[in-house]
């Protein structure tokens, strides 16, 4: 089983929609969660954290459930600049650990 | 607010050639990595960083791989001789603590030919 899975999508969406899509992670000791952001050729940049009870950070929504092993991002009225790839990541030894990301594009 | 600075963006070389890729992670940074991303895959790991030397190395980072703090402000990763398959882009990126706070520079993209 890979360290860290993603649906890989694409996911295309109007303006104004809802998606949501999940990550699973194999290692169950793992302690810190992430949501990055990828645009094209572009580096890694960190959306949010993902914290055990859940978070909110204006349209986006970070759920944690360690007894199945997975993460998920929702984001909320989505936007053309939403269109990216949103990679989940997992840190484990103090290193980060990459899902293959999930595409998503947001269409007028 | 404070970033990590790759040189060069881009770097074409002949397969075979030595090339030195340069990273300044944050000043205050205590961990520092090294990502690749082979165009269309995932990022993986390479290298980590800490108390001047080597916490850990994938299975990526074979003996043509090489990594140096050498002035306590550059990081660099060197490839000793370039084969195809290192055309990538790759990613420095440094962590006060190795528990949060990563932040990841703009990449080289490294062309091999």
């Amino acid at each position: 089983r890979k360290e860290v899975e993603q649906d890989p999508g694409p996911f295309n969406v109007p303006e104004g929609a809802t998606v949501a899509f999940n990550c699973t992670y194999s290692n169950s000791a793992s302690q810190s969660f992430f949501w990055y952001r990828q645009d094209c050729r572009k580096e890694p940049k960190l959306l949010m954290s993902v914290y055990s009870s859940g978070n909110e950070d204006g349209r986006f929504t970070a759920q944690l459930n360690r007894a199945s092993q997975y993460i998920s991002l929702l984001i909320r009225d989505s936007k053309l600049s939403d269109s990216a790839t949103y990679l989940c990541v997992i840190i484990n030894d103090y290193k980060l650990s990459f899902g293959a990301g999930t595409t998503v594009t947001v269409r007028a | 607010e404070p970033e990590v600075t790759q040189t060069p963006s881009h770097q074409v070389t002949q397969m075979g050639q030595e090339v030195i890729l340069r990273c300044v992670p944050i000043s205050n940074h205590l961990y520092f990595y090294w990502y690749r991303q082979i165009l269309g895959q995932k990022v993986e790991f390479l290298v980590s960083f800490y108390n001047n030397e080597i916490s850990e190395k994938s299975e990526i980072f074979d003996d043509q791989f090489s990594v140096e703090r050498p002035d306590g402000s550059n990081f660099t990763l060197k490839i000793r001789s370039t084969k195809l398959e290192d055309s990538a882009m790759y990613f420095c990126a440094s962590s006060p603590t190795g528990n949060y706070g990563y932040t990841f520079g703009s990449g080289t993209r490294l062309t091999v030919v």
